[in-house]
């Protein structure tokens, strides 16, 4: 059965410390993994990965795949207060579809 | 941000009632989506379409029917709403064959 699993559930930090944030997924066909930050409302796209090993960058985010142990990283260092937020991950399958993992709460504390 | 419009935002209806949410998007994408979003679950697909007048099942779509007559407009029915379909709905939008998803503000529905 095809499923996507984040780790851990929810994390709680201070700011300024380091997180990573984990999604593994069993997919049929599949594409590209895609992260989204959801702060009480629709969630938002942070990264698309395609290509194993080939870290994305966006400030103090990063994320990289790994194709072979089908898992994906989502790095956020000097974390702050507006980082809290659930982060999920998704698989995309054949057909344009997505599976997504059910999330890591994030709260970062003053 | 991408022009996706969900509509209503909040409803409250009583077991049995029809409930028609209404997706509408000014980006000209030809993916559109329904999720819905419940605690344990994160979002989990409904029913998709990837052009008008077609649409496909998703893992979830017992008690839910679609229509797209138009590019821009996705609506989601549920014939005769029940308390399990208590979620906030999610529509979303995707611009090419493959590439990431753009969400809609939510739509709550309450199902007494």
């Amino acid at each position: 059965e095809d499923k996507v699993v984040q780790s851990p559930l929810s994390l709680v930090v201070h700011e300024g410390d380091t997180v990573t944030l984990n999604c593994s997924y069993e997919v049929t066909n599949f594409r590209s993994l895609l992260w989204y930050k959801q702060e009480k409302k629709a969630p938002t796209f942070l990264f698309m990965l395609t290509s194993s090993g080939i870290e994305k960058k966006s400030g103090r985010l990063s994320s990289i795949l790994d194709k072979k142990e089908l898992f994906s990283i989502l790095n956020i260092t000097a974390t702050q207060t507006g980082d809290s937020a659930v982060y999920l991950c998704a698989a995309e399958y054949t057909g344009n579809q997505f599976y997504f993992g059910t999330g890591t709460s994030l709260t970062v504390i003053p | 941000d991408a022009g996706i419009t969900q509509s209503p935002r909040h409803k409250v209806t009583e077991t049995g009632t029809p409930v028609t949410l209404r997706c509408h998007q000014t980006e000209n994408h030809r993916y559109m989506y329904w999720y819905r979003q419940d605690p344990g679950h994160g979002l989990r697909l409904i029913h998709y379409s990837y052009g008008v007048k077609d649409t496909d099942k998703g893992e979830v779509s017992d008690g839910y029917s679609v229509s797209r007559s138009k590019t821009e407009d996705f609506l989601l029915t549920l014939e005769s709403a029940t308390s399990s379909q208590t979620s906030v709905y999610f529509c979303a939008i995707s611009e090419r064959v493959t590439g990431e998803l753009f969400f809609g503000e939510g739509s709550r529905l309450t199902v007494l």
